[in-house]
């Protein structure tokens, strides 16, 4: 069953123009939701979770239990956040789902 | 440097020939998971580890093997490669108190034929 779900495969903004990367999930009992972020040429690495509420470089996400959403929001993007976003869900245990990931290209 | 390291980086092989792809971690993790990402799927979890000689299937475990005999290692074994396992691997591990952040292995492109 699909547990997390990130509808954009590709999203492109302006720079200095708010980005949005939507992911929504299907979870019985209490999410724990992450993004994750890969570079170019570099490895996957955490870029926030919803439990520490904290904002990382300039991103933040806000849990929707109603919506069942954890969509991934920055107020102005810049060159740098080009990048691939994973949205994921960690199940008991260490069991993880990731979303099919989309791909941001902020344009100069 | 704390970090997670794979071997190899790169592999063609031919169906049928069993291969082990190697992974390491220098940071005393408890948790260490095997991914395999592929175009449109995102990444998926084939296998996990809570501990030492504790392991449990993924979402996609058909056709791997894995072993926990240490905590530093975690190899993913395929007995018999077929052309559907061709995919980029990712070994990752992460701390048991470590609020579920993963740290991520540079990934193995593997290519069977």
């Amino acid at each position: 069953a699909q547990r997390v779900t990130q509808p954009e495969k590709l999203l492109s903004v302006f720079k200095g123009a708010p980005v949005e990367l939507k992911c929504n999930y299907s979870y019985s009992g209490s999410p724990e939701l992450f993004w994750y972020v890969q570079y170019s040429r570099q490895r996957l690495q955490l870029l926030l979770r919803h439990i520490s509420r904290e904002s990382i470089k300039g991103f933040t996400a806000d849990l929707n239990k109603g919506e069942t959403s954890f969509h991934l929001k920055k107020p102005f993007a810049q060159e740098e956040d080009s990048a691939m976003y994973y949205c994921a869900l960690k199940h008991t245990g260490n069991q993880f789902y990731f979303g099919t990931g989309t791909s941001l290209t902020v344009i100069p | 440097e704390a970090q997670v390291t794979q071997n190899p980086r790169y592999l063609i092989t031919v169906t049928g020939k069993k291969l082990t792809v190697t992974c390491s971690q220098n940071m005393n993790h408890e948790y260490m998971s095997w991914y395999r990402q592929d175009p449109g799927l995102g990444l998926r979890q084939i296998y996990y580890s809570m501990n030492v000689e504790v392991t449990d299937k993924g979402d996609v475990p058909e056709g791997y093997k894995v072993s926990r005999k240490e905590k530093r290692n975690f190899p993913l074994i395929l007995e018999s490669p077929s052309p559907n396992q061709t995919s980029l691997y990712f070994c990752a591990s992460s701390a048991t108190l470590g609020l579920g952040e993963q740290y991520f292995g540079p990934g193995t492109r593997l290519t069977v034929t």
